[in-house]
């Protein structure tokens, strides 16, 4: 168990749909990343947040947004939904963003939710 | 544009023998490197890393060496284990870019007993 907590785990939902994806991340980090896994792809970095603040973004369509709360907790808001969007979600989490070149923080990740677009 | 590669996309290695997972990048300010393992179900859990200044890090039976002139990197799993199999991650990172990974497809490994 990483630690990081993602809910709900499925979700199954219609073409034009909009849906919201939760995460909590570890105890005591304040970064949030958000991955999308499609079929024929690896992990797909979509966005990060540090302590409330959008931090970097990644391949991130304008039809998704995400936010992080005072209480470190994040959500993905995904809109207009397509059949394309059908895919794993994973949320990560890690201490901060800023530190030496020679240090890392390492990111936990969620279990994930496997969102399907009919 | 895929700038992290993993281009086996499986691997079965008998158990007790070495296991090599490979990965190549095309992006010269990648500074650090991890390889992450998936089970089914599962998120990605950390394994091991590499910084660019380095050639080679050892964790107990995981080794992970870093060729910075052919831009590849690869992971030695001595001796491979049944409780190995799983899908492996290669993943990167350029450090001003808020620490974000860039991920390879994965490769699926299998150890047979």
């Amino acid at each position: 168990d990483s630690g990081v907590t993602q809910t709900p785990k499925h979700l199954i939902t219609a073409t034009g749909q909009r849906v919201t994806l939760r995460c909590s991340p570890r105890s005591g980090d304040l970064s949030v990343y958000w991955y999308q896994q499609s079929l024929d792809q690896g992990l797909q970095f979509l966005i990060q947040y540090y302590n409330g603040e959008e931090r970097a973004k990644g391949n991130i369509l304008e039809r998704f947004s995400a936010q992080q709360f005072p209480d470190l907790h994040s959500e993905l808001n995904l809109s207009s939904l397509e059949l394309g969007d059908s895919a794993l979600y994973f949320c990560a989490s890690s201490k901060r963003t800023s530190g030496r070149v020679s240090s890392y923080n390492e990111q936990f990740f969620g279990p994930g939710t496997r969102l399907t677009v009919l | 544009d895929q700038q992290v590669k993993q281009n086996s996309p499986s691997l079965s290695v008998q158990e007790g023998r070495i296991s090599i997972l490979n990965c190549d990048y095309t992006n010269s300010m990648f500074d650090y490197f991890l390889w992450y393992k998936k089970y089914p179900a599962e998120g990605p859990t950390f394994l091991i890393s590499i910084s660019s200044i380095k050639d080679k890090n050892e964790d107990g039976r995981f080794t992970v060496f870093l060729n910075k002139s052919a831009k590849h990197l690869s992971l030695h799993i001595v001796p491979s284990q049944p409780g190995d199999s799983a899908v492996y991650f290669c993943a990167a990172r350029v450090s001003n870019s808020g620490y974000a990974l860039n991920f390879g497809k994965g490769t699926s490994l299998l150890v047979t007993p």
